[in-house]
């Protein structure tokens, strides 16, 4: 298995711009979850999904920011529209029944 | 919800020496405590991992430990090498109870001095 694949691997938008995250999680899992990491806040659980479906995204920090899972092998994550702020590395993980996450390499996005 | 707190934020030892990273919790419905290594650019990697009814479980070098009352869980590390130099997370989360999401500690940067 390849593990978890996100794409793309860095994006750099300008401030105002509509930014797309892709996740191919592991197949047979049927857990994903989106991570924000930065330097001030750590790991934070954006939004995590079941068998496609969206159980928590209390910590999705604002309407600017939305997933969605269409099928079990894709998720994605939207910013729109972006501000220097959203600048971190979101990391997409999958799991079978949440026990022992699979991340995926991450991407890095810069807003400037 | 889970708070967890993770400390020391650094910690340097001698190569060969151990290494003891500690976190507390703040919900006693948690009961699955993994660790997680990052190395610089990379992603984080599960490393071991403890569930609240094992008190202790250990996988050659590296061992985790639970108190379940004092609600606390410590990463062990002994006879220490170069490669274990990381940023460390511990995480905690309540699988099927309505927290399935791990919440992560702030991270402990091991540092092995050769």
């Amino acid at each position: 298995d390849a593990g978890v694949i996100q794409s793309p691997r860095h994006e750099v938008t300008e401030m105002g711009q509509e930014v797309t995250l892709r996740c191919k999680p592991i197949s047979g899992h049927d857990y994903l979850f989106w991570y924000r990491q930065t330097m001030m806040r750590g790991l934070e659980l954006l939004i995590y999904f079941n068998n496609n479906v969206p159980i928590d995204d209390s910590g999705m920090p604002e309407d600017r920011f939305s997933a969605k899972m269409p099928n079990a092998s894709f998720s994605t994550l939207k910013i729109q529209p972006s501000e220097p702020r959203d600048s971190a590395v979101y990391f997409c993980a999958s799991s079978f029944s949440t026990w022992g996450y699979t991340f995926g390499s991450g991407t890095r996005l810069t807003v400037v | 919800g889970e708070n967890v707190e993770q400390h020391p934020s650094t910690l340097s030892v001698q190569e060969g020496d151990s290494a003891v990273i500690k976190c507390t919790y703040s919900d006693s419905a948690s009961n699955y405590f993994p660790w997680y290594k990052q190395e610089l650019g990379k992603r984080p990697q599960l490393i071991i991992d403890i569930r609240s009814n094992v008190g202790e479980k250990k996988d050659q070098r590296i061992a985790v430990t639970l108190n379940k009352t004092a609600k606390h869980f410590s990463l062990h590390i002994t006879e220490t090498q170069p490669e274990d130099s990381a940023v460390y997370f511990c995480a905690a989360s309540n699988p099927g109870g309505g927290a399935d999401g791990l919440t992560f500690g702030k991270g402990t940067h091991l540092i092995i001095q050769p």
